[in-house]
């Protein structure tokens, strides 16, 4: 159980153009989302929290109206990189809390490899 | 703000040695510390966590790590390495509010050669 999923995995995208990220919690409903941001051979850094059904909290630095987070539903959350940059390119994971059963910690997908060319 | 450092950005080993990653983290208050495995290209997988009961946690494949207040730290062994074991690690810290968001080290790559 507590199984979160990342689509799509590996993306590459033209300079300019915008990419979706989606966030699946499969076996629970996760109530908090977090979306992070890894540069290669670093660590993670916290973009923003989101909770279902209200607007993304996010982190000092980070541009909401270039990394737009939507949290419709229990089960989902996405992430668009709107006019994305080559310096967009980056490894963006997602990470899920919600209600399971004997566990109050966060859930991680695997990833999502962003390439921008 | 709380932060956490990860002392050596690599650690190699043998196979069949200690392994001993160190994580030291700054807080006025012992929060809540994680230890993560992240296989290439791969998300984060929880190996073990500290929640204020006991101060030696026990976590999968092997792992433990003690908790230390004196010495603010929560470093991360394993008896005897495996090649397995090559990868990966953060030590991350959760501030004590609601927030349920993590703080990440820098991050340790285990080299475990034959």
């Amino acid at each position: 159980g507590a199984v979160v999923s990342q689509h799509p995995s590996r993306v590459i995208c033209k300079s300019g153009t915008s990419v979706k990220i989606e966030c699946r919690s499969l076996d629970f409903q996760a109530t908090t989302m977090f979306w992070y941001r890894q540069f290669p051979k670093q660590s993670l850094m916290l973009m923003a929290t989101s909770n279902e059904g209200s607007k993304a909290t996010y982190e000092q630095g980070v541009e909401k109206d270039k990394f737009l987070i939507n949290h419709a539903s229990l089960t989902l959350s996405t992430l668009t990189v709107t006019s994305a940059h080559p310096e967009d390119s980056s490894f963006y994971i997602c990470s899920a809390r919600g209600l399971v059963v004997g566990n109050t910690e966060a859930f991680f997908g695997q990833g999502t490899r962003l390439t921008v060319v | 703000a709380q932060s956490v450092t990860q002392l050596g950005s690599h650690v190699s080993v043998s196979e069949g040695a200690l392994v001993l990653l160190r994580c030291n983290y700054s807080s006025s208050v012992p929060p809540y510390l994680f230890w993560y495995v992240q296989y290439p290209n791969q998300g984060l997988q929880l190996l073990l966590k500290y929640t204020s009961a006991a101060t030696l946690v026990k976590g999968i494949n092997g792992f433990e790590a003690e908790f230390k207040k004196s010495e603010t730290s929560f470093h991360l062994t394993k008896p005897s390495a495996h090649m397995s074991d090559a990868a990966e690690y953060f030590c991350a810290v959760r501030p004590m509010d609601s927030s349920y968001k993590l703080i990440f080290g820098s991050g340790t790559r285990l080299l475990v050669r034959p």
